[in-house]
């Protein structure tokens, strides 16, 4: 079956530690995203790409890494920079970016700090 | 800025009961009105796309409209299994064309 696959589920950080949070997809998307998503907020943009090897910053990018070597595949770290990064991560993908395409969601990754 | 804006923030229902969550929006010019269903501790599945004023679509026990100005979730004769974190998000017809999403709405359907 196509779809997202986000890993780990869970993950925890220690202080002045980066952490990658790995997102894979086997829909054939152009398009990838990631998003934070915490209580009582809309899900927030991290970042996304419209292709391989481009990327663009979202509303909440400081603190936040991304690279796009690969169609299928849109890792996320978040580095030491990032002074909050309790949250519920969130990886999309879609046909395109513009148009009425819709964004379908992998199953997430819930960062915590030690 | 874009906001969409979802009510109730949490609707309580017995089995049996039919009711509408709303979203309201104000966006430049409409792309597309999405809904998704979020269940604890997982990814938002997708539901529906919107297009224009006066668009329905249904799924099982889901109807979808739109207007102008916001979106109506109807949900009729709910059962347990429709409990869940009810999303909406609009994508604007101009510049980066992001979704902007609501908060939810958090659907609890008892036996």
């Amino acid at each position: 079956d196509g779809g997202i696959t986000q890993s780990p589920k869970y993950l925890f950080r220690k202080e002045g530690q980066n952490v990658t949070l790995s997102c894979e997809q086997n829909l054939n998307h152009d398009a990838m995203y990631w998003y934070r998503q915490d209580p009582g907020q809309g899900l927030r943009l991290i970042y996304y790409s419209q292709i391989v090897n481009d990327f663009q910053k979202g509303d909440i990018a400081e603190g936040y890494s991304v690279s796009r070597e690969k169609k299928e595949s849109f890792p996320l770290t978040v580095t030491s920079a990032q002074k909050n990064p309790t949250a519920f991560y969130l990886c999309a993908s879609s046909i395109g970016h513009t148009g009425y395409q819709p964004q379908h969601f992998g199953d997430g990754t819930r960062l915590s700090i030690l | 800025e874009d906001q969409v804006t979802q009510s109730p923030e949490a609707l309580r229902l017995q089995e049996g009961e039919s009711s509408s969550l709303n979203c309201s929006y104000t966006v430049s010019g409409l792309r597309g009105l999405f809904w998704y269903r979020q269940d604890p501790g997982k990814g938002p599945e997708f539901l529906f796309t919107l297009y224009s004023a006066g668009e329905e679509k249904e799924k099982e026990r889901l109807k979808a409209t739109l207007t102008k100005k916001e979106s109506f979730l109807h949900i009729t004769a709910p059962k347990p299994e429709d409990s869940a974190t009810y999303l909406c998000a609009v994508k604007e017809n101009t510049g980066f064309q992001k979704l902007v999403f609501g908060t939810g709405t958090r659907l609890l359907v008892s036996p």
